[in-house]
């Protein structure tokens, strides 16, 4: 079946350092949306991604998705402590999202 | 505009009794999806209705299910609880069935503990 991985599973970085995380499908997907989750919180829709080689920004967040869109990432400059969170990205699959396995970001002051 | 209201936000069960959750989507959504969440399977959907209809099913056995009404808010239904069915169950809503793309938001979850 469909299956989408992220990496890495956790990140700890130094608050000022940049961090990425990558997403992976098996399959080619018709999009791709990216979420954020706080601890104890619930998954928050950050972007999505469409069209092949796309890249989206957002403050200092930088969204891609790859030219044979099945796989995408999110860079994030100077990462301070409201970054932290759980990173997932969701692709389109046949009719339904498949979620990544996710990227905890912990950033230390 | 309010957001995706679930309920309970959390509750205790025993192993063998059956749970009911409850969402309401963001007015004007007609797509409720499901989802549970554990710390180690992560973000696993359930299924989605659409119009009162089960559009699309996820992997999970016979003793999950779901309903949608008229009104768009959807219950989910575990029978015979397992132990491995502690998780966070997530409600999330769209305007329309999942596969045009659209956006979907999540409500805050409903944490079901079984004991």
């Amino acid at each position: 079946g469909q299956q989408v991985m992220q990496i890495p599973q956790y990140q700890h970085v130094q608050e000022g350092e940049d961090f990425t995380t990558y997403c992976n499908s098996s399959t080619t997907l018709s999009n791709i949306q990216w979420y954020k989750q706080r601890p104890g919180g619930h998954p928050v829709f950050l972007i999505q991604l469409v069209k092949s080689g796309e890249v989206k920004k957002q403050k200092r967040l930088t969204f891609q998705f790859g030219e044979a869109k099945k796989n995408s990432s999110l860079h994030i400059t100077a990462t301070q402590t409201t970054d932290v969170g759980t990173y997932f990205c969701a692709g389109l699959g046949t009719y339904k999202y498949i979620f990544g396995t996710g990227t905890r970001l912990k950033v230390l002051a | 505009k309010a957001g995706v209201t679930q309920t309970p936000r959390y509750l205790i069960k025993t192993r063998g009794q059956q749970v009911t959750l409850s969402c309401s989507p963001i007015s004007g959504h007609r797509s409720v999806s499901w989802y549970q969440q554990t710390p180690g399977q992560g973000l696993q959907f359930l299924f989605e209705y659409f119009s009162e209809t089960q559009r699309n099913k996820g992997n999970f056995p016979g003793r999950f299910s779901g309903r949608q009404f008229s009104n768009s808010r959807s219950e989910m239904n575990v029978s015979t609880l397992e132990l491995g069915d502690s998780a966070l169950y997530l409600c999330a809503s769209s305007l329309v069935v999942t596969g045009a793309g659209n956006t979907i938001y999540f409500g805050e979850g409903s944490w079901l503990t079984v004991v």
